[in-house]
């Protein structure tokens, strides 16, 4: 069953801890991004990442930290950095033929408390 | 002035009839554009995505892309509770991967 994973469902995290976020997919795309949603605002981008071990600044990336290790598998860490980070985080990859064409995870809640 | 512009709604149609989603864009150079849906507390779905000038037609659904004018518009036909969700318009401004995002517009399809 082919598709994109995102775990935990439900985050939630004290102030100054540094939390990891999982994207995984096995469509056999190469690219992969990181949003996050507020309410009443866009999309905002992240991260993205066209290759393997390669990645790159979206617009709001301070605070935040990805790796990209395996084709299949985009972390997020946010960081105690990251001053607000309440948010409904969103994992995407792009399709090979268009990588701008992209497909959402389930999406993780991150709760501050 | 934001990249993409949507009116954030609520729009309200009856059941059965059309409804008309609109999105205009600022970057003449944009080469893509798609349509999501999004239901509250989920994550988006991708529904429609148009590349050239005109009309793109897929079973209820309606793209329509006028880069002269910079919108593209999202009909829906014989509308449905089920299509109560909020719909963004997202662009692809430079021809890379990056997409654009608008804040999305609230449809409410009324019985």
């Amino acid at each position: 069953d082919g598709g994109i994973t995102q775990s935990p469902k439900y985050l939630f995290r004290k102030e100054g801890q540094n939390v990891t976020l999982s994207c995984e997919q096995n469509l056999n795309h190469d690219a992969m991004y990181w949003y996050r949603q507020d309410p009443g605002q866009g999309l905002r981008l992240i991260y993205y990442s066209q290759i393997v071990n390669d990645f790159q600044k979206g617009d709001i990336a301070e605070g935040y930290s990805v790796s990209r290790e395996k084709k299949e598998s985009f972390p997020l860490t946010v960081t105690s950095a990251q001053k607000n980070p309440t948010a409904f985080y969103l994992c995407a990859s792009g399709t090979q033929l268009r990588t701008d064409t992209q497909y959402f995870g389930p999406g993780t809640r991150l709760t501050v408390l | 002035q934001k990249e993409v512009e949507q009116n954030s709604g609520p729009l309200s149609v009856p059941e059965g009839a059309i409804a008309s989603l609109n999105c205009t864009y600022s970057d003449r150079g944009s080469q893509s554009f798609f349509w999501y849906r999004q239901y509250s507390g989920k994550s988006p779905e991708l529904i429609m995505f148009i590349y050239s000038n005109g009309d793109k037609e897929d079973g209820r659904f309606t793209a329509q892309l006028n880069k002269a004018s910079q919108y593209v518009s999202l009909l829906i036909r014989d509308s449905q509770p089920s299509d109560s969700a909020t719909y963004l318009c997202a662009v692809n401004p430079g021809g890379g991967n990056k997409l654009t995002f608008g804040t999305g517009t609230q449809l409410k399809v009324e019985l």
